[in-house]
C-alpha cells in the first residue's frame, strides 16, 4: 500500500486561505469517504481535525475544512493563523481493510 | 476522554522482537472499541500498523503483516503490539490510538523505540 501523496510544504501569510492536497487511488480516497486529516506540532502527538471527508470534530476550528474530489481529498485552512504552523497528514480507509496516511505536508506561516 | 499510556522497552536489538503495551485509563477497554498501532520514523512520517477490537478482530498493514502481532488484554485493560525481526527500519515513535469509526480520534502521547545493538 503506497502513501497518499501530499505536498511536501505548503506557506502562506496570516489570514490567507491554503489548501494541502491528498492524492490517492480508487482502492482508498477515491473508493471510500473515509479520509481524514491530523495535525501534529514538532514533538507531539497527531490531533484530528476532519473525519469521514468533511466532518469536524468538537472543539476543532471551522476554519479547517475538508472537502474530496475523485481519488483527491483536501484540507482547508482559512484566516490562517501561526499556530496553524504544523505537519499535517492525510489518512483514508482501504480495500485491504487497512488504512494508509499521506506523506505529509509542512504548513509554514510567513 | 479515554486517555491512552504507551509503554516499552526503549532498545531493541536487531533481530528481536518489539514489545509494546497500550494502556487504557479512565474508561473500560470495552468502551474503547477498535484501537490502532501507529508509528512514525524520526523525521518521517506516519504508518499504520494495526488495529485490533477489544474482542480480538484484527487488520493489519499488508507490508507489516509477516511481523506484526497485536493483542488485547481485557482484564489489565491494555492492548499490546509485538513486532518480530526488527531492523534499524523499526526504530520510530510508536502511538496507540482509539479508532472511532474510521478515523483515530485519541491519541497516546507516543513511546520511542531504537532498533541497535
Amino acid at each position: 500500500q503506497s502513501a497518499l501523496t501530499q505536498p511536501a510544504s505548503v506557506s502562506g501569510s496570516p489570514g490567507q486561505s491554503i489548501t494541502i492536497s491528498c492524492t490517492g487511488t480508487s482502492s482508498d480516497v477515491g473508493g471510500y469517504n473515509f479520509v481524514s486529516w491530523y495535525q501534529q506540532h514538532p514533538g507531539k502527538a497527531p490531533t484530528l481535525m476532519i473525519y469521514d471527508v468533511n466532518n469536524r470534530p468538537s472543539g476543532v476550528s471551522n476554519r479547517f475544512s475538508g472537502s474530496k474530489s475523485g481519488n483527491t481529498a483536501s484540507l482547508t485552512i482559512s484566516g490562517l493563523q501561526a499556530e496553524d504552523e504544523a505537519d499535517y497528514y492525510c489518512s483514508s480507509y482501504t480495500s485491504s481493510r487497512s488504512y494508509v496516511f499521506g506523506t505529509g505536508t509542512r504548513v509554514t506561516v510567513l | 476522554q479515554v486517555p491512552l499510556q504507551e509503554s516499552g522497552p526503549g532498545l531493541v536489538k536487531p533481530s528481536g522482537t518489539l514489545s509494546l503495551t497500550c494502556a487504557v485509563s479512565g474508561d473500560s477497554i470495552s468502551i474503547t472499541n477498535w484501537l490502532s498501532w501507529v508509528r512514525q520514523p524520526p523525521g518521517r512520517g506516519l504508518e499504520w500498523i494495526a488495529e485490533i477490537h477489544h474482542s480480538g478482530s484484527t487488520n493489519y498493514s499488508p507490508s507489516l503483516k509477516s511481523r506484526v502481532t497485536i493483542s488485547v488484554d481485557k482484564s489489565k485493560n491494555q492492548f499490546s503490539l509485538n513486532l518480530s525481526s526488527v531492523t534499524a527500519a523499526d526504530t520510530a515513535v510508536y502511538y496507540c490510538a482509539r479508532q472511532k469509526g474510521y478515523y483515530m480520534d485519541v491519541w497516546g502521547k507516543g513511546t520511542t523505540v531504537t532498533v541497535s545493538s
